[in-house]
């Protein structure tokens, strides 16, 4: 069974900070990951979708890698900005009709 | 194009009902998947829809059960609720082409 963990729990830093969130799994069988931003009480976002090829992907201040064989994936963050804060979701899809596993999430607060 | 759509966006229930929430799909998009938010944690899978029929569960017991309509639109349905099915209900849709889901803003459903 394919387990998810995301570390930190919570963060907290400065605008302006670079950060990396961390997410751990377990099954290197997968298909791809993604991670997702979530605003409080609100649904989610993506961010960035990984294909288990790829080694990495970047959009805007973010940047993704994957780690297939170690089971591990980063969230980059460059220059923090207060509009940051939320929370963070990694999630992997396995193979065939498999759908997502999550973490738990890592909270961001980014303070001006 | 439109993005995937849910409603209600709140409801409360009474424990012992039945509560019906309903998901419209991206367009283009063959694929609804459902998922249990609970407060804190991450999104945990219920089930899927592939043209009308289900193609994987998660482990939620037969009183959760879903529908997926000719045109990709998808109920869940959750029959004698219980209090700890208190939780924010996404749903979730994806293309033939492409396993990357996009999700809707969510239901938050209280059970009293």
């Amino acid at each position: 069974k394919q387990e998810v963990t995301q570390i930190p729990a919570a963060l907290s830093v400065p605008e302006g900070e670079n950060l990396v969130l961390n997410c751990s799994f377990t099954d290197s069988a997968i298909y791809n990951l993604q991670w997702f931003r979530q605003d409080p009480g609100k649904g989610l976002t993506s961010l960035l979708l990984i294909q288990s090829s790829q080694r990495e992907q970047t959009s805007g201040r973010l940047n993704a890698s994957l780690d297939k064989s170690s089971g591990r994936s980063t969230l980059y963050i460059a220059a923090s900005q207060p509009g940051d804060s939320a929370t963070y979701l990694c999630a992997v899809k396995g193979s065939g009709y498999s759908t997502l596993t999550f973490g738990k999430g890592t909270m961001l607060l980014v303070s001006p | 194009e439109t993005g995937v759509t849910q409603s209600p966006t709140h409801l409360i229930k009474t424990r012992g009902q039945q509560v019906t929430l309903r998901c419209s799909s991206q367009s283009g998009h063959n694929t609804v998947s459902w998922y249990q938010q609970a407060l804190g944690q991450g999104p945990q899978f219920i089930f899927q829809y592939y043209r009308e029929e289900e193609n994987g569960r998660g482990n939620f017991p037969p009183r959760f059960s879903g529908l997926q309509f000719p045109n990709y639109s998808s109920e869940l349905n959750v029959n004698a609720l219980e209090l700890d099915d208190s939780a924010l209900y996404l749903c979730a849709s994806s293309g033939a082409n492409s396993y990357e889901q996009y999700f809707g803003p969510g239901t938050r459903l209280t059970v009293t």
